[in-house]
C-alpha cells in the first residue's frame, strides 16, 4: 500500500457519460498530480494541484476538469466521454513539489464502451 | 523544456544476466532524474532518484543508475536479473518550473527468461 488511494479501481461506462475519479493523497502530502496512461500515448501529465490550488496544466482536454478539496483529496471529472478516453488514470502525491519523486496510487482503469 | 528518451521498448535478458535499461535526457539546467517500475495492474513505484551529489545512485531491489552529464544519460542497471524483475520501467525528469512535475519516457518492458 503506497498510501495514495484511488477509487474506483475499475469503471465501465458508455460514451457521452460523465464520471468522477477520486484520489486521497498520502498523509501530509500537499501536491496531487493526475496522469493518463494509454498504450499509444504513454504516461501523459494532466494537471497538478498544490494545497487546493491549480499549479500546472498539461495535456488535459476541456471535457476534463479537476479540483482539490480542503482535506486535500482530489477529484478528476471526465465528461462527454469518448472511446478514446479509455485508459488508466493515475493519481500521485508529493509533500511539496515533485522534485523528490511522487508516490503513485494504483490507478483507475476506465473503459468507455 | 526537459525530456527523456528511453532506448528500446522491450529488453529481454536471461535470469542471472546483467540488466541494462537506457535513458537519455534533455535539460537546459541540472536535472533531477528518476526511475520508476510498474508491475502488471499496479501503479508506479519509485526505484531510485538523482538530485544532486553522488552520481551513482542505488535504489531498491538491487538496482542502480549512474548520472553521466557528458553523455546526458541515466541508465539503469542490475548485476543479476531475477524473474521478479519482469515489469515495465520508466525514466523521468523533473520539469524545472513552478510545478516540478515529472516528464516520463515511453517505458521499457523488461522480460526475464528462465
Amino acid at each position: 500500500d503506497s498510501g495514495v488511494t484511488q477509487t474506483p479501481k475499475h469503471l465501465i461506462t458508455a460514451t457521452g457519460q460523465r464520471v468522477t475519479l477520486r484520489c486521497s493523497p498520502r498523509s501530509g502530502d500537499l501536491s496531487v498530480y493526475w496522469y493518463q496512461q494509454s498504450l499509444d500515448q504513454g504516461l501523459q501529465f494532466l494537471i497538478q494541484y498544490y494545497n487546493g490550488e491549480e499549479r500546472a496544466k498539461g495535456n488535459i482536454l476541456e471535457r476534463f476538469s479537476a479540483q482539490q478539496f480542503p482535506d486535500l483529496h482530489s477529484e478528476l471529472n471526465l465528461s462527454s466521454l469518448e472511446l478514446g478516453d479509455s485508459a488508466l488514470y493515475f493519481c500521485a502525491s508529493s509533500p511539496l513539489d515533485g522534485n523528490y519523486g511522487y508516490t503513485f496510487g494504483s490507478g483507475t482503469r476506465l473503459t468507455v464502451v | 523544456a526537459q525530456s527523456v528518451t528511453q532506448l528500446g521498448s522491450h529488453v529481454s535478458v536471461s535470469e542471472g544476466a546483467l540488466v541494462l535499461l537506457r535513458c537519455n535526457y534533455s535539460s537546459s539546467v541540472p536535472p533531477y532524474l528518476f526511475w520508476y517500475v510498474q508491475y502488471p495492474n499496479q501503479g508506479l513505484q519509485l526505484l531510485l532518484k538523482y538530485t544532486t551529489g553522488a552520481t551513482l545512485v542505488k535504489g531498491i531491489n538491487g538496482f542502480e543508475a549512474e548520472f553521466k552529464k557528458s553523455e546526458t544519460s541515466f541508465h539503469l542497471t542490475k548485476p543479476s536479473a531475477h524473474m521478479s524483475d519482469a515489469a515495465e520501467y520508466f525514466c523521468a525528469v523533473s520539469q524545472m518550473d513552478s510545478s516540478y512535475k515529472l516528464i516520463f519516457g515511453s517505458g521499457t518492458r523488461l522480460l526475464v527468461r528462465p
